[in-house]
């Protein structure tokens, strides 16, 4: 079965420091999303991306927040300068067509804890 | 934008009966909702989705109903089973809005 996989697991990094968190999403989908949870809360929407540029994004995705996909598979976010703040678990998600179609796949998720 | 609410926040029950989750949303233009599960560790996973089109839906021993009319919905679990175990997440879409509103999810326990 196709799958959104992610990585690295988890990332600890000082605050400050730059960080990216790579995806790659299923094969056909055209739609791709970053969803943050942070520990115990909900899955929090962050940006969507759809035909090479970001279609939607939070409050949250500030300018410290970039969403890149620099070849036909990967799909990348990049923090740069991380905060304690930033610590959560990040998922990757893609989907075929719009969100209301059918099931949104997400991957694993990156756990970046920030020190 | 889409305001999702969730209860209970935790639920526990025996093995082989029912649980019931309930959510309301706030956006009257929202016309997809999906259910999610997530168990630990993993990321969140399709078990059951309505649209406004659509009262009640259901899949073995999953259903989900929908009132339009008062903005909330529910997901509906029989004979719960030890593997129901998990964390589960309503969440909605609106219109052509390219993204899911969580709500607050709840930690489902299935006690033998």
């Amino acid at each position: 079965e196709p799958e959104v996989t992610q990585t690295p697991s988890h990332q600890v990094t000082q605050m400050g420091q730059e960080v990216i968190l790579r995806c790659v999403p299923i094969s056909n989908h055209l739609y791709f999303y970053w969803y943050r949870q942070i520990l115990g809360q909900k899955v929090e929407f962050l940006v969507s991306f759809y035909n090479n540029e970001i279609s939607e994004k939070s409050e949250i995705f500030d300018d410290q927040f970039s969403v890149e996909r620099p070849d036909g598979s990967n799909f990348t976010l990049k923090i740069r300068s991380t905060k304690l703040e930033d610590s959560a678990m990040y998922f990757c998600a893609s989907i075929y067509a719009s969100p209301n179609t059918g099931e949104l796949f997400f991957g694993e998720g990156s756990r970046l804890t920030v020190l | 934008g889409e305001n999702v609410e969730q209860h209970p926040s935790t639920l526990s029950v025996q093995e082989g009966d029912s649980a019931v989750i309930k959510c309301t949303y706030s956006d009257s233009a929202s016309n997809y909702f999906p259910w999610y599960k997530q168990e630990l560790g993993k990321g969140p996973q399709l078990i059951i989705d309505i649209r406004s089109n659509v009262g009640e839906k259901k899949d073995q021993r999953i259903a989900v109903t929908l009132n339009k009319t008062a903005k909330h919905f529910s997901l509906h679990i029989t004979e719960t089973q030890p593997e129901d175990s998990a964390v589960y997440f309503c969440a909605a879409v609106t219109g052509t809005a390219s993204k899911l509103t969580f709500g607050t999810g709840t930690r489902l326990q299935v006690t033998l």
